[in-house]
């Protein structure tokens, strides 16, 4: 069963504590894609990576790093210096020549 | 950078009544996408729209690009309580790459049955 998928739905934290969210896709997609939703903002692109061993920032990436060692994998850790981590955070995928983007069910951070 | 408005926020209608969502950008787009997004799930695309002018239609749904391809519109015939959700447009990222998308903030379609 192809997809992407992120884990865990709902992850709690204390404040100061780094946290890493995890993003797999067996689409075999050369892009994948963060984004952080917060109420009434849409989605904001976080980082973005088009193949393997590269990625860039996107619009809000302080506080946030990534890596991207497999295709398949594109793990988003939230560091203790981005300020208002509580957020919805959903990772996509998307094949190359094709603009759609894919999406996983998200990741529900909250940060007490 | 690269900006995509969309109005209304929020729309609440009566099951049966029409919904439309506008979509604007001060630049011109190679294309704009509509994606929706169930409340508690993840968007879902639906459709992408390249052409100047184009119209595209899935069931009640009618997807509008405008001449200037600087404007889109999303038009629901008569509501149903499954249409309900959070419709996004998005367009190229800055400097019209494809790579990226910018999201619009959505408009939130509620439907009462």
């Amino acid at each position: 069963d192809g997809g992407i998928t992120q884990s865990p739905k709902y992850l709690f934290r204390k404040e100061g504590q780094n946290v890493t969210l995890s993003c797999e896709q067996n689409l075999n997609h050369d892009a994948m894609y963060w984004y952080r939703q917060d109420p009434g903002q849409g989605l904001r692109l976080i980082y973005y990576s088009q193949i393997v061993n590269d990625f860039q920032k996107g619009d809000i990436a302080e506080g946030y790093s990534v890596s991207r060692e497999k295709k398949e994998s594109f793990p988003l850790t939230v560091t203790s210096a981005q300020k208002n981590p509580t957020a919805f955070y959903l990772c996509a995928s998307r094949p190359s020549g094709i603009n759609e983007q894919f999406f996983g069910p998200g990741t529900r951070l909250t940060v007490l | 950078g690269q900006q995509v408005m969309q109005i209304p926020q929020y729309q609440h209608v009566q099951e049966g009544e029409d919904f439309t969502t506008y979509c604007n950008s001060s630049t011109t787009l190679s294309n704009i996408q509509w994606y929706k997004q169930r409340p508690g799930g993840h968007p879902v695309f639906l459709i992408q729209l390249v052409k100047s002018g184009e119209v595209k239609k899935q069931k009640r749904l009618t997807f509008q690009f405008g001449e200037a391809k600087k404007n889109s519109s999303l038009h629901i015939t008569a509501t149903q309580t499954t249409d309900v959700g959070t419709y996004f447009c998005a367009g190229p990222g800055s400097g019209g790459s494809n790579y990226k998308l910018t999201f619009g903030k959505g408009t939130l379609l509620t439907v009462n049955p």
